[in-house]
Protein backbone atom coordinates (compact mmCIF):
# COMPACT_ATOMS: atom_id res chain seq x y z
CA UNK A 1 0.00 0.00 0.00
CA UNK A 2 1.28 3.20 -0.56
CA UNK A 3 1.59 5.40 2.35
CA UNK A 4 1.85 9.19 2.91
CA UNK A 5 2.76 10.81 5.96
CA UNK A 6 2.75 14.15 6.92
CA UNK A 7 5.03 15.37 10.16
CA UNK A 8 2.36 16.76 12.24
CA UNK A 9 -2.09 16.56 12.60
CA UNK A 10 -2.32 19.87 14.31
CA UNK A 11 0.02 22.35 14.58
CA UNK A 12 -0.46 26.22 16.15
CA UNK A 13 1.80 28.68 15.09
CA UNK A 14 2.47 32.37 15.45
CA UNK A 15 2.04 35.23 13.01
CA UNK A 16 5.35 35.51 11.85
CA UNK A 17 6.79 32.52 12.43
CA UNK A 18 8.96 30.20 9.63
CA UNK A 19 6.62 27.27 9.72
CA UNK A 20 7.89 24.09 7.93
CA UNK A 21 5.41 21.13 6.78
CA UNK A 22 6.87 18.08 6.06
CA UNK A 23 5.51 14.81 3.80
CA UNK A 24 7.17 11.87 2.93
CA UNK A 25 5.99 8.67 0.75
CA UNK A 26 6.88 5.52 0.47
CA UNK A 27 6.09 4.47 -3.26
CA UNK A 28 8.87 6.14 -5.25
CA UNK A 29 6.91 8.63 -7.30
CA UNK A 30 7.93 10.97 -9.35
CA UNK A 31 5.31 13.54 -8.57
CA UNK A 32 4.43 15.24 -4.79
CA UNK A 33 1.61 18.15 -4.61
CA UNK A 34 0.86 20.66 -1.66
CA UNK A 35 -2.76 21.77 -1.44
CA UNK A 36 -4.92 23.61 1.04
CA UNK A 37 -8.34 22.65 1.64
CA UNK A 38 -10.78 25.21 3.20
CA UNK A 39 -14.28 25.06 3.58
CA UNK A 40 -16.04 25.62 0.22
CA UNK A 41 -13.19 26.16 -1.63
CA UNK A 42 -12.40 22.39 -2.12
CA UNK A 43 -8.68 21.39 -2.39
CA UNK A 44 -6.47 24.62 -4.16
CA UNK A 45 -2.95 23.68 -4.93
CA UNK A 46 0.22 25.57 -3.68
CA UNK A 47 2.81 23.60 -5.55
CA UNK A 48 3.42 20.31 -7.09
CA UNK A 49 7.27 18.51 -7.85
CA UNK A 50 7.94 16.39 -10.58
CA UNK A 51 11.12 15.30 -9.74
CA UNK A 52 13.80 15.89 -7.20
CA UNK A 53 14.85 19.89 -7.06
CA UNK A 54 11.99 20.57 -9.39
CA UNK A 55 9.03 22.74 -8.46
CA UNK A 56 6.49 24.37 -10.10
CA UNK A 57 3.66 26.84 -8.97
CA UNK A 58 -0.20 26.09 -8.71
CA UNK A 59 -2.88 27.94 -8.36
CA UNK A 60 -1.94 29.76 -5.05
CA UNK A 61 1.82 29.69 -4.58
CA UNK A 62 2.30 33.71 -2.72
CA UNK A 63 3.91 33.52 0.75
CA UNK A 64 4.83 29.60 0.63
CA UNK A 65 7.74 27.75 -0.43
CA UNK A 66 8.51 24.18 -0.91
CA UNK A 67 11.65 22.02 -1.09
CA UNK A 68 12.46 18.80 -2.20
CA UNK A 69 16.10 17.77 -2.02
CA UNK A 70 15.14 14.03 -1.68
CA UNK A 71 12.28 11.97 -3.94
CA UNK A 72 10.49 10.77 -0.96
CA UNK A 73 10.21 14.08 0.57
CA UNK A 74 8.68 17.39 -0.44
CA UNK A 75 8.63 19.86 2.12
CA UNK A 76 6.15 22.99 2.60
CA UNK A 77 7.34 25.79 4.16
CA UNK A 78 5.45 29.17 4.90
CA UNK A 79 8.31 31.87 5.28
CA UNK A 80 6.67 34.36 7.12
CA UNK A 81 3.01 32.89 8.52
CA UNK A 82 -0.41 34.80 8.56
CA UNK A 83 -3.19 34.45 10.22
CA UNK A 84 -4.97 33.62 6.56
CA UNK A 85 -3.16 30.73 6.13
CA UNK A 86 -5.07 29.11 9.01
CA UNK A 87 -5.96 25.78 7.41
CA UNK A 88 -5.96 21.98 6.61
CA UNK A 89 -2.65 21.28 4.31
CA UNK A 90 -2.74 18.27 2.38
CA UNK A 91 0.04 16.30 0.45
CA UNK A 92 -0.46 14.00 -2.11
CA UNK A 93 1.37 11.82 -4.41
CA UNK A 94 1.47 10.03 -7.89
CA UNK A 95 3.52 8.63 -10.66
CA UNK A 96 4.73 10.75 -13.25
CA UNK A 97 4.76 11.07 -16.86
CA UNK A 98 1.33 11.13 -18.99
CA UNK A 99 -0.87 8.76 -17.92
CA UNK A 100 -2.72 11.04 -15.53
CA UNK A 101 -2.41 8.65 -12.15
CA UNK A 102 -4.62 8.92 -9.01
CA UNK A 103 -3.21 10.89 -6.44
CA UNK A 104 -2.15 9.23 -2.68
CA UNK A 105 -3.22 11.79 0.41
CA UNK A 106 -1.61 12.05 3.38
CA UNK A 107 -3.48 12.65 6.59
CA UNK A 108 -3.62 16.25 6.60
CA UNK A 109 -1.99 18.76 8.75
CA UNK A 110 -4.29 21.08 10.31
CA UNK A 111 -2.79 24.33 10.86
CA UNK A 112 -3.72 27.76 13.04
CA UNK A 113 -1.82 30.50 13.05
CA UNK A 114 -2.99 33.22 15.60
CA UNK B 1 -7.33 30.08 -15.07
CA UNK B 2 -9.18 26.69 -14.97
CA UNK B 3 -12.26 26.41 -12.82
CA UNK B 4 -14.13 23.53 -11.33
CA UNK B 5 -17.71 24.07 -9.88
CA UNK B 6 -19.66 21.10 -8.50
CA UNK B 7 -23.31 21.57 -7.40
CA UNK B 8 -24.89 20.66 -5.15
CA UNK B 9 -22.49 21.90 -2.34
CA UNK B 10 -24.27 19.51 0.16
CA UNK B 11 -27.06 17.53 -0.25
CA UNK B 12 -28.75 15.47 2.94
CA UNK B 13 -30.92 12.28 2.28
CA UNK B 14 -32.54 9.32 3.59
CA UNK B 15 -31.32 6.49 3.54
CA UNK B 16 -32.03 4.41 -0.17
CA UNK B 17 -32.71 7.76 -1.47
CA UNK B 18 -30.64 8.52 -4.93
CA UNK B 19 -28.00 10.76 -4.53
CA UNK B 20 -26.31 13.46 -7.54
CA UNK B 21 -23.19 15.47 -7.94
CA UNK B 22 -22.81 17.44 -10.92
CA UNK B 23 -18.54 19.06 -12.09
CA UNK B 24 -18.69 21.33 -14.41
CA UNK B 25 -15.18 23.08 -16.10
CA UNK B 26 -14.54 26.04 -17.43
CA UNK B 27 -11.97 23.90 -20.03
CA UNK B 28 -12.46 20.93 -21.84
CA UNK B 29 -10.38 18.51 -19.77
CA UNK B 30 -8.11 15.05 -21.22
CA UNK B 31 -9.56 13.39 -17.93
CA UNK B 32 -11.33 13.57 -14.85
CA UNK B 33 -10.88 11.69 -12.02
CA UNK B 34 -13.46 11.51 -8.70
CA UNK B 35 -12.51 10.99 -5.06
CA UNK B 36 -14.52 10.81 -1.80
CA UNK B 37 -13.11 12.13 1.84
CA UNK B 38 -14.90 10.62 4.70
CA UNK B 39 -15.64 12.83 7.80
CA UNK B 40 -11.80 13.49 9.25
CA UNK B 41 -10.19 12.05 6.80
CA UNK B 42 -8.21 12.64 3.47
CA UNK B 43 -9.70 12.41 -0.18
CA UNK B 44 -9.22 8.62 -1.57
CA UNK B 45 -9.56 8.21 -5.17
CA UNK B 46 -12.75 6.28 -6.67
CA UNK B 47 -12.44 6.25 -10.52
CA UNK B 48 -10.82 7.91 -13.49
CA UNK B 49 -12.51 8.91 -16.73
CA UNK B 50 -10.71 9.12 -19.56
CA UNK B 51 -13.53 9.36 -22.89
CA UNK B 52 -15.92 11.78 -24.58
CA UNK B 53 -19.41 10.58 -23.30
CA UNK B 54 -17.26 7.46 -20.95
CA UNK B 55 -19.67 5.81 -18.45
CA UNK B 56 -18.54 3.76 -15.35
CA UNK B 57 -19.83 1.68 -12.56
CA UNK B 58 -18.36 0.74 -9.41
CA UNK B 59 -21.39 -1.53 -7.59
CA UNK B 60 -24.00 1.91 -6.64
CA UNK B 61 -22.23 4.44 -7.85
CA UNK B 62 -22.43 5.85 -11.48
CA UNK B 63 -19.73 8.08 -13.46
CA UNK B 64 -20.21 9.93 -16.46
CA UNK B 65 -17.93 12.03 -18.48
CA UNK B 66 -19.77 14.22 -20.70
CA UNK B 67 -19.43 14.38 -24.82
CA UNK B 68 -17.46 17.41 -24.61
CA UNK B 69 -15.42 16.60 -21.92
CA UNK B 70 -16.26 19.30 -19.95
CA UNK B 71 -18.74 18.52 -17.54
CA UNK B 72 -19.13 15.00 -15.78
CA UNK B 73 -21.42 13.63 -12.79
CA UNK B 74 -21.46 10.98 -10.26
CA UNK B 75 -24.93 9.10 -9.39
CA UNK B 76 -25.36 6.98 -5.86
CA UNK B 77 -28.35 4.40 -6.34
CA UNK B 78 -29.90 3.69 -2.89
CA UNK B 79 -27.72 5.54 -0.76
CA UNK B 80 -26.26 4.02 2.35
CA UNK B 81 -24.90 5.54 5.45
CA UNK B 82 -21.72 4.27 4.41
CA UNK B 83 -21.86 6.97 1.44
CA UNK B 84 -21.66 10.16 3.84
CA UNK B 85 -18.58 12.34 2.91
CA UNK B 86 -17.32 14.81 0.33
CA UNK B 87 -17.27 13.88 -3.19
CA UNK B 88 -14.79 15.80 -5.18
CA UNK B 89 -14.11 15.73 -9.03
CA UNK B 90 -10.89 16.53 -10.47
CA UNK B 91 -9.92 17.81 -13.84
CA UNK B 92 -6.31 17.54 -16.18
CA UNK B 93 -5.97 19.81 -18.69
CA UNK B 94 -4.19 18.86 -22.16
CA UNK B 95 -0.73 19.26 -21.72
CA UNK B 96 -0.95 19.43 -18.01
CA UNK B 97 -0.16 16.05 -17.49
CA UNK B 98 0.74 15.77 -13.57
CA UNK B 99 -1.54 18.64 -12.44
CA UNK B 100 -5.19 18.35 -11.59
CA UNK B 101 -7.72 21.11 -10.66
CA UNK B 102 -10.12 19.59 -7.90
CA UNK B 103 -13.66 20.83 -7.62
CA UNK B 104 -15.51 22.56 -5.14
CA UNK B 105 -16.72 19.61 -3.69
CA UNK B 106 -20.14 17.93 -2.70
CA UNK B 107 -21.24 17.11 1.21
CA UNK B 108 -23.70 14.18 1.41
CA UNK B 109 -25.29 13.27 4.62
CA UNK B 110 -27.44 10.21 5.01
CA UNK B 111 -29.84 9.57 7.14
CA UNK B 112 -31.76 6.64 8.69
Amino acid sequence: DVKVTQSSRYLVKRTGEKVFLECVQDMDHENMFWYRQDPGLGLRLIYFSYDVKMKEKGDIPEGYSVSREKKERFSLILESASTNQTSMYLCASSLGGTGGYEQYFGPGTRLTVT
Amino acid sequence: GQQVMQIPQYQHVQEGEDFTTYCNSSTTLSNIQWYKQRPGGHPVFLIQLVKSGEVKKQKRLTFQFGEAKKNSSLHITATQTTDVGTYFCAGRNTGTASKLTFGTGTRLQVTL
